[in-house]
């Protein structure tokens, strides 16, 4: 199976940084890759999708990158509402992993 | 309005059935696979396993074959995960979530249910 290693696990960061989180897989995986946004309580929003496509809705200070092994997901210019979990999701040929999570904190 | 609208939460005792539902609106239900994701409490996402509404292809993660059971009434658009004998550990929130792309699975899961939470206690 391959393995999404997110990175940092927790950010603490304050209203207009600059975020990136990285997530890594174990092997190969193109650029089938997701970016997700989860605020407690709630389900998950699709922010990035083949890595680099904002979906519709998504502002756009939200961006993802990458390709191959390594992705990043980078918020230009941090907000109040971005405060929240994110995750990665790799797909592989009917098989799906999500990292483990990266949680944005207040500074 | 697309959406996904699930069961209410459960609470059953080890040993006990469940099924929980997934139903869909607003958009072709059998063009779209439907995905479910747990979340235990305090953890991360995992992916179960992917139903499609159209011909019933199912595919289960490694990790829940044999677990739990998806399955689909197109009668009335709606997408089921089943256990047959819970157990304390499958306490969790389930999510569904329908994928982006109605020829592939390559875009991620754009529309997400609201979660079901199940709790398994003697």
């Amino acid at each position: 199976d391959i393995q999404m290693t997110q990175s940092p696990s927790t950010l603490s960061a304050s209203v207009g940084d600059r975020v990136t989180i990285t997530c890594r897989a174990s092997q190969t995986i193109s650029s089938w890759l997701a970016w997700y946004q989860q605020k407690p309580g709630k389900a998950p929003n699709l922010l990035i999708y083949q890595a680099s496509s904002l979906e519709s809705g998504v502002p756009s200070r939200f961006s993802g990158s990458g390709s191959g092994t390594e992705f990043t997901l980078t918020i230009s210019s941090l907000q109040p509402d971005d405060f929240a979990t994110y995750y990665c999701q790799q797909y592989n040929g009917f098989l799906w992993a999500f990292g483990q999570g990266t949680k944005v904190e207040i500074k | 309005e697309v959406q996904l609208v699930q069961s209410g939460a459960e609470v059953k005792k080890p040993g006990e059935s469940l099924k929980i539902s997934c139903k869909s609106s607003g958009y072709s239900f059998t063009s779209y696979w439907i995905g479910w994701v747990r979340q235990m409490p305090g953890k991360g996402l995992e992916w179960m396993g992917i139903i499609y509404p159209g011909d019933s292809d199912t595919r289960y993660s490694p990790s829940f074959q044999g677990q739990v059971t998806i399955s689909v009434d197109k009668s009335i658009n709606s997408v089921y995960l089943q256990w047959s004998s819970l157990k304390a550990s499958d306490t969790a929130m389930y999510y569904c979530a329908r994928s982006k792309n109605p020829y592939g699975l390559t875009d991620g899961f754009d529309i997400w249910g609201q979660g079901t939470m199940v709790t398994v206690s003697s």
